[in-house]
């Protein structure tokens, strides 16, 4: 079945910093969404993607849809401590017909004051 | 709450019980959709229900699990026979149509003893 690889698996940073995270995937998905998830809560849509090579941005928080249709990135600029969590980046299975969604493994994100 | 609800929000059986879990989408939104998230993982993809069409079942991991949608709302996630590894987190989500975003509830902490 479809896989998707998220990475990194964990990043421990500073405040201030910027962060990079990306998934890929070995076939081709249709929409990219990514997810922030804090502990005991459901995950929280960031920002959703529809189109190869679309590039969007939300607050701090600028994500891109990968040209072959196969990758996306989320990037954090400036992090603050609130910025800890989970981070989930998920690709919708195009012959599904709907947003039947496949999800990485999460990058969990730590920020030091 | 304008939100997806869950209940109950954590529950704990022995296993060989049946356990049920409920979901409440938000209102107007057509599709719904549950996952399972174990520890430290991304979510699992279990069933989704459109409208009055036949529910996607290809997620669910075995004959002891089944969801029902009653009146196009309410569902309710049923796991019989509970085994220890059917210990996860079991999140809802719901979209206004299949191919819109999904917003999740904060899940059902499920722990079998």
């Amino acid at each position: 079945g479809q896989q998707l690889n998220q990475s990194p698996q964990s990043m421990f940073i500073q405040e201030g910093e910027d962060v990079s995270m990306n998934c890929t995937s070995s076939s081709i998905f249709n929409t990219w969404l990514w997810y922030k998830q804090d502990p005991g809560e459901g995950p929280v849509l960031l920002i959703a993607l529809y189109k190869a090579g679309e590039l969007t941005s939300n607050g701090r928080l600028t994500a891109q849809f990968g040209i072959t249709r196969k990758d996306s990135f989320l990037n954090i600029s400036a992090s603050i401590p609130s910025d800890v969590g989970i981070y989930f980046c998920a690709g919708s299975d195009p012959s599904g017909g709907y947003n039947k969604l496949i999800f990485g493994a999460g990058t969990r994100l730590a920020v030091h004051p | 709450g304008a939100g997806v609800s869950q209940s109950p929000s954590n529950k704990v059986t022995e296993k060989g019980k049946d356990v049920e879990l409920r979901c409440d989408p938000i209102s107007g939104h057509t599709a719904l959709y549950w996952y399972r998230q174990s520890l430290g993982q991304g979510l699992e993809f279990l069933i989704y229900f459109q409208g009055n069409s036949a529910p996607d079942k290809s997620g669910l991991p075995s004959d002891r699990f089944s969801a029902e949608r009653t009146g196009g709302s309410v569902s309710t996630l049923t796991i019989q026979r509970t085994q220890q590894e059917d210990s996860a987190v079991y999140l809802c989500a719901s979209s206004l149509v299949g191919n819109q975003p999904q917003h999740f509830g904060d899940g059902t902490r499920l722990s079998i003893l």
